[in-house]
């Protein structure tokens, strides 16, 4: 089974709109952390955003929050105010066993394909 | 400044040869990864190690081989041994719930 799954291929958000990347996950675990990553077109992984499964406020940074809805194991990343730099691929990945573990890797979803227009 | 280094960025061999991909990392971070990406996909995984002398296999380890003779450096061989080895290489390192990634090497296989 898919631990990760993120169901929208491509999404366009006009500029200094707010847009919410979709992403579910699946585990048995209790203790995981859950990760936002940005991929430009030039490649390199971006972190954006991590929400622990135990921390009882979702995550921000910056224009980036983390809507982490734990009983229907969704972890949506909203993205305020966009700017064209934004246009990227996003990636939601988790790990099993957080709170200092230096185990576990990430698994990643196919990704979302964000397009932001003028 | 910080960070893991992958190089070189472009790669370019022959069907039938070996290559090594390099990833350091000045972290100094316990677990290392390297994983995979195809066009429209998302990263795989292929090897990890969470401490020297020490490597597992990920999801997609055959044709491939690992080294962890240094807690700095984690290199990738791509043998003649993998059907499909053009692709682009992420290697990433972490520590706690930090997970770090280099800028990839891209590798083209004719």
């Amino acid at each position: 089974a898919q631990k990760i799954t993120q169901t929208q291929p491509g999404m366009f958000v006009q500029e200094k709109e707010a847009v919410t990347l979709d992403c579910t996950y699946d585990t048995s675990d209790q203790s995981y952390g859950l990760f936002w990553y940005k991929q430009p077109s030039s490649g390199e992984m971006i972190f954006l955003i991590y929400q622990g499964s135990y921390d009882e406020q979702n995550a921000t940074e910056g224009r980036y929050s983390l809507n982490f809805q734990k009983a229907r194991k969704s972890a949506n990343l909203v993205i305020s105010a966009s700017q064209l730099g934004d246009s990227a691929m996003y990636f939601c990945a988790m790990r099993e066993g957080h709170r200092g573990s230096t185990l576990g890797r990430l698994y990643f979803g196919r990704g979302t394909q964000l397009t932001v227009w003028p | 400044d910080g960070g893991i280094t992958q190089s070189p960025k472009y790669l370019f061999r022959k069907e039938g040869q070996n290559v090594t991909l390099s990833c350091e990392q000045n972290l100094n971070h316990d677990a290392m990864y390297w994983y995979r990406q195809d066009p429209g996909q998302g990263l795989r995984l292929i090897y990890y190690s969470q401490i020297v002398n020490d490597f597992q296999k990920g999801d997609i380890a055959e044709g491939y081989s690992v080294s962890r003779e240094k807690k700095e450096s984690f290199p990738l061989t791509v043998t003649s041994a993998q059907k499909n080895p053009t692709a682009f290489y992420l290697c990433a390192s972490s520590l706690g719930s930090t997970f770090d990634f280099g800028n990839g090497t891209r590798l083209t296989v004719t």
